[in-house]
């Protein structure tokens, strides 16, 4: 059974660029959310999907955008990118109404 | 809004010592509570979670915590530790299953050998 996956593992752009960020959530899970964990803090909710639809959004700028798929996988996408968007970017599902998430291995995005 | 405090940033302790890391949490209502772990180059990973009934749970690999609601505290227990624990540990809680996860800043477990 294979767990939350993301790609790419490791991302260079410089400001200015725009990113995307890929999510295929666990065998059964239905809701994907993203979060930002900056180095030395904990993850910061940006954002969770269910139904396609952007259910819950956390204090992020509307730079930072989503989607989901018919087949719950997720993107999340960041314009105009800023050096302070360097972060270890968290995808996590779960299944509707469930009460645990499971995270993926994360997509570390270096900004210069 | 919901926040989540930490008290230690950095734990350092020799095997077998006893473990007791800090987890405090703001929040007027019912709330899920959660404590995650991230080894050197893995993924979170749930270690155990709270919703309702015994206040004391048993996580995995050991571990356990404890609800005191009028502390509004989850501190996450292990009477022995292991080097293999040396791990990023993190508090975290929500408002309703599913929901968004406030997470506190971590601490970080280092075990000496």
């Amino acid at each position: 059974d294979a767990g939350v996956t993301q790609s790419p593992t490791h991302l260079i752009k410089t400001r200015g660029q725009q990113v995307t960020l890929r999510c295929s959530p666990k065998s059964g899970h239905d809701t994907v959310s993203w979060y930002q964990q900056a180095l030395g803090q904990g993850p910061q909710f940006i954002f969770q999907y269910y139904e396609e639809e952007e259910r819950q959004r956390g204090n992020f700028p509307d730079r930072f955008s989503g989607h989901q798929f018919p087949n719950y996988s997720s993107e999340l996408n960041v314009n105009a990118l800023l050096l302070g968007d360097s972060a270890l970017y968290l995808c996590a599902s779960s299944f509707e109404g469930r009460e645990t998430q499971y995270f993926g291995p994360g997509t570390r995005l270096l900004v210069l | 809004a919901q926040s989540v405090s930490q008290h230690n940033h950095h734990v350092i302790l020799s095997e077998a010592a006893s473990l007791e890391l800090g987890c405090n949490y703001s929040y007027g209502g019912t709330v899920n509570l959660f404590w995650y772990v991230q080894y050197p180059g893995q993924h979170l990973q749930l270690l155990l979670k709270y919703f309702s009934g015994d206040p004391l749970v048993k996580g995995i690999k050991g571990f356990e915590a404890e609800f005191i609601k009028s502390k509004f505290s989850f501190n996450l227990r292990k009477p022995s530790v292991q080097w293999s624990d040396t791990a990023e540990y993190f508090c975290a809680v929500n408002a309703r299953a599913g929901t968004a996860l406030i997470f506190g800043k971590g601490t970080t477990l280092s075990v000496s050998s």
